[in-house]
């Protein structure tokens, strides 16, 4: 699976939009863009995954870029509760594991 | 709620000793993935089971196995516990063995070993 690499970290003002990059430059056509979350030692969240077209769901968007080398992860209107640490993972769609390998993330503190 | 269950929630054990973790995933999902959290490394994966069978092995001790039974539980037993050992343990499912269907993950055991 293709490495990705994200910011250590990142602040937002609260009720801005939180936008938190990933570049994945090695992801190669079957694979899938995965975004998780986790807030204090709670178990990971699943936010959104996304192949080759733009994502939109209840918590996120996800916009991919045209070559798929990189990815952005929207919260439209941050709040306090999604301070947490984001995971960019690359994800093959053929592979006959799925695994998902969790790298450093990026640490969002959401500040008033 | 994610649907996957982990129980127990909390669990403190002596060195030397063992103990055993268990996963009910959520209703359909026939693959289960285990996770070990500890202070300083981060999420690492343990090891996978898709319907009954081991289908990818991560960075598991010897001393570490799980099983996943036909009604599709998986238990992760943690033998010869060590004070290293102490760390959030996860598990996640999913429906299938590729990367299209998302997988979700329970809210962990903690094990403290003393």
């Amino acid at each position: 699976d293709a490495k990705t690499t994200q910011p250590p970290s990142m602040d937002c003002a609260e009720g801005r939009a939180a936008n938190l990059p990933c570049n994945h430059s090695t992801i190669s056509g079957n694979e899938y863009v995965y975004w998780y979350r986790q807030i204090h030692s709670q178990g990971p969240q699943y936010i959104i995954h996304g192949l080759k077209n733009n994502e939109t769901n209840e918590m996120a968007s996800l916009i991919i870029t045209e070559d798929r080398k990189s990815s952005t992860l929207i919260l439209p209107h941050a709040t306090l509760r999604d301070t947490a640490v984001y995971y960019c993972i690359v994800r093959s769609g053929s592979s006959n594991t799925g695994k998902l390998i969790f790298g450093q993330g990026t640490t969002l503190q959401v500040k008033p | 709620d994610s649907g996957v269950t982990q129980t127990p929630k909390h669990l403190i054990t002596a060195t030397g000793q063992r103990v055993t973790l268990r996963c009910s995933p959520r209703s359909g999902d026939l693959s289960v993935y285990w996770y070990q959290q500890s202070l300083d490394q981060g999420l690492q994966f343990l090891i996978q089971y898709y319907n009954g069978e081991e289908r990818a092995k991560g960075n598991i001790l010897e001393r570490f196995s799980a099983q996943q039974f036909p009604d599709l539980h998986s238990e992760l037993n943690l033998s010869s516990l060590e004070l290293g050992d102490s760390a959030l343990y996860f598990c996640a499912s999913s429906v299938s063995l590729g990367g299209a269907d998302e997988a979700f993950f329970g809210q962990g055991t903690r094990l403290t070993v003393v």
